[in-house]
């Protein structure tokens, strides 16, 4: 069974500083799909970034953006000139090509320090 | 465009209750997720449905939990009877294709006392 891994329960970085989220993942298939979602105090459930497996190009998004090493199973996120409103819980996420469901890692929670 | 449209943003009910979730879909999303998140475990998936038809309900915990989707524009989670493990946040998301990025709801915070 596929499964994601975010070792970092919590991290802190200051104001306009760059930050690195890590997730590995598990699977035996070659076509899938990542994501990161972000989940402010708000609790709402906000896609930030998404990465097809067959892309060997990392996807960015502003100043967002992931260091996707498919050969490591490795899916890191990252942040640059970190803001006050990127203060979050981040969820890495994986889905396979095969199947409808996305597997949730257990979550980081960022600091923003100002 | 409106996102995903969930109701009650918060319930308080108590033990022994019908609770009654509401969701609305991204119209023309022909994909429904419910999900539950709590401290302990996380993000689970409860059910989910395609084209208005339950396709895997593997997540629901046990009996006392039903999902319906009557049309492309409504979903219901109902829990009868409610009990206080119960109590978490309750997501209902949407996607256009199975395999695209799935949209959230702001979420339901359920509360059984």
């Amino acid at each position: 069974a596929q499964t994601v891994t975010q070792s970092q329960p919590e991290m802190s970085v200051q104001e306009a500083e760059t930050v690195t989220l890590s997730c590995t993942y598990d699977t035996s298939e070659s076509d899938y799909y990542l994501f990161w979602y972000k989940q402010p105090p708000s609790r709402q459930m906000i896609l930030v970034i998404r990465q097809e497996a067959y892309k060997q190009q990392n996807a960015t998004e502003n100043r967002f953006s992931v260091n996707f090493q498919k050969a490591a199973k490795s899916f890191s996120l990252k942040i640059s000139d970190s803001q006050l409103g990127d203060a979050a819980m981040y969820f890495c996420a994986y889905r396979s090509h095969r199947d409808d469901k996305i597997i949730f890692g257990k979550g980081t929670r960022l600091h923003i320090l100002p | 465009d409106a996102g995903v449209i969930q109701s009650p943003r918060h319930e308080v009910t108590e033990m022994g209750q019908e609770v009654t979730l509401r969701c609305k879909p991204i119209s023309g999303h022909d994909y429904l997720f419910w999900y539950r998140q709590t401290m302990m475990r996380g993000l689970e998936l409860l059910i989910y449905f395609n084209n208005n038809v339950p396709i895997d309900d593997s997540g629901m915990p046990e009996d006392r939990f039903s999902a319906k989707m009557p049309n492309a524009s409504f979903s219901t989670l109902k829990i009868q009877p409610s009990e206080p493990r119960d109590s978490a946040v309750y997501f209902c998301a949407s996607s256009f294709g199975g395999k695209r990025e799935q949209y959230f709801g702001p979420g339901t915070r359920l509360t059984v006392t």
